[in-house]
């Protein structure tokens, strides 16, 4: 079936630096591709959707395009800022549910 | 506008006891997922329901059921516990039944099985 898989964490960077989180997906049609974001405490948060091929998807500073030659939705980020630090999931939408990836924990160091 | 609510927010049970969750989503939107999210993993759908009829179903077993009332809130039921349901509860809610539509999570139900 549809499966979403996502590069393992935790990853800690120090503010500013560059993001980048893998992410990769299987599907036999044409899904739609989210990134959701956790931050401590709170319930998942959209946090940007791309819903077919060359798709960018783009919210706070995060971009991430559906590139469907290589089955990839990767998320970056320029310059992340301490407020970033959350957990991060990469899920994808067929026509009978949503499946998301293990999540990936982002830290971000002053 | 209050968002998505769930209770309660920590719950222990032992093993075969049956537990009931509950959830009232968005107002105005109708339909209400489920999702189990074990420590460490990503969360796994369990049922969604719009305009109170059952739409889609995850890979659980049928001592997991659900149910979603007039005013689209939903309850989520688990019977005969086992340690391995043990996780955090997340409900969502949508405005329609579409599966590429924003979901809108709660701050879920932490489950614990003793």
């Amino acid at each position: 079936g549809d499966s979403v898989t996502q590069m393992e964490g935790p990853v800690t960077l120090s503010e500013e630096a560059f993001l980048t989180i893998n992410c990769t997906y299987t599907a036999t049609g044409y899904p739609s591709l989210f990134w959701y974001v956790q931050y401590p405490g709170e319930g998942l948060q959209l946090l940007l959707k791309a819903t077919k091929a060359d798709d960018k998807g783009s919210n706070k500073g995060f971009e991430a395009t559906y590139r469907k030659e290589t089955t990839s939705f990767h998320l970056e980020k320029g310059s992340v800022q301490v407020s970033d630090s959350a957990v991060y999931f990469c899920a994808l939408s067929d026509r009978d549910d949503m499946r998301f990836g293990a999540g990936t924990r982002l830290t971000v160091k002053p | 506008d209050a968002g998505v609510t769930q209770s309660p927010t920590h719950l222990i049970k032992t093993r075969g006891q049956q537990v009931t969750l509950r959830c009232s989503p968005i107002s105005g939107h109708k339909s209400v997922s489920w999702y189990q999210q074990v420590l460490g993993q990503g969360p796994q759908f369990i049922f969604q329901y719009y305009e109170k009829e059952e739409r889609g179903r995850g890979n659980f077993p049928d001592r997991f059921s659900a149910r979603q009332f007039p005013n689209y809130s939903s309850e989520l039921n688990v019977n005969a516990l086992l340690l391995g349901d043990s996780a955090l509860y997340l409900c969502a809610s949508s405005q329609n039944s579409a599966t590429n539509e924003k979901l809108f999570f709660g701050s879920g139900t932490q489950l614990s099985v003793l």
